[in-house]
């Protein structure tokens, strides 16, 4: 049972442009939402997060929107860079008790093209 | 910085060999993890530690095992190493409080199992 999907697989987007990758979870008792990217050689790193307490959390170019309702949330990256591109995973895990994993989505490729 | 180094970034191995994969961290992290990356599937945990000499099981323990003797060091062990474990296999750690979400993560050890 795959508890957090993520979409799509692979992105490509021209400089400047906008893009957007989205992730749905199943267990309710969810409530942070991390996610995190990895350039090629390299291991994952955080990137941003959000509690389901806030619907948006913004840092810089990276915005996390947050639907609870939906249990849905997803990254923005606003004027992309080709520096942007790498694998970008987005996450969930619950507080307390066996807190201790992360649920990964698949990833997601992102290439933005000069 | 908090440094996770991973001892060996590539590794050629038959099958049936066992094989080691050693972890260190420096930053006094009570948690140790392994996932295990392949394109497609994403990041899938092998086994994670909360503290020396303890150990649980994550999503895919089969076919592994871990050692965790010093809190600095969390190792994997294929104890009959097969092609299926052909694979990038990452570690990370993360402090106490691990509802910041926050996993640090070393560049991973890409073992070829032939």
């Amino acid at each position: 049972q795959q508890q957090v999907k993520q979409s799509p697989q692979s992105l490509i987007v021209q400089k400047g442009g906008i893009s957007i990758i989205n992730c749905a979870y199943e267990n309710t008792a969810f409530d942070y939402f991390p996610w995190y990217q990895q350039f090629p050689g390299k291991g994952p790193a955080l990137l941003i997060a959000i509690r389901p307490d806030v619907s948006e959390k913004k840092e810089g170019r990276f915005t996390i929107s947050f639907n609870k309702s939906a249990k849905q949330f997803s990254l923005h990256i606003m004027d992309s860079q080709p520096g942007d591109s790498a694998t970008y995973f987005c996450a969930a895990s619950k507080s307390g008790g066996s807190n201790y994993k992360l649920t990964f989505g698949k990833g997601t490729l992102l290439t933005v093209n000069p | 910085d908090v440094k996770v180094t991973q001892s060996s970034r590539y590794l050629v191995k038959r099958t049936g060999e066992k094989v080691f994969l050693e972890c260190v961290q420096d930053m006094d992290h009570e948690n140790m993890f392994w996932y295990r990356q392949d394109p497609g599937l994403g990041l899938r945990l092998i086994y994670f530690s909360y503290d020396v000499k303890m150990k649980e099981k994550g999503d895919i323990p089969e076919g592994y095992s871990v050692s965790r003797e010093k809190k600095e060091r969390f190792s994997l062990i294929l104890e009959s190493a097969s092609t299926n474990q052909t694979s990038m296999y990452l570690c990370a750690s993360s402090g106490a409080v691990l509802n910041t979400g926050e996993l640090f993560f070393g560049e991973g050890s890409r073992l070829t199992v032939l």
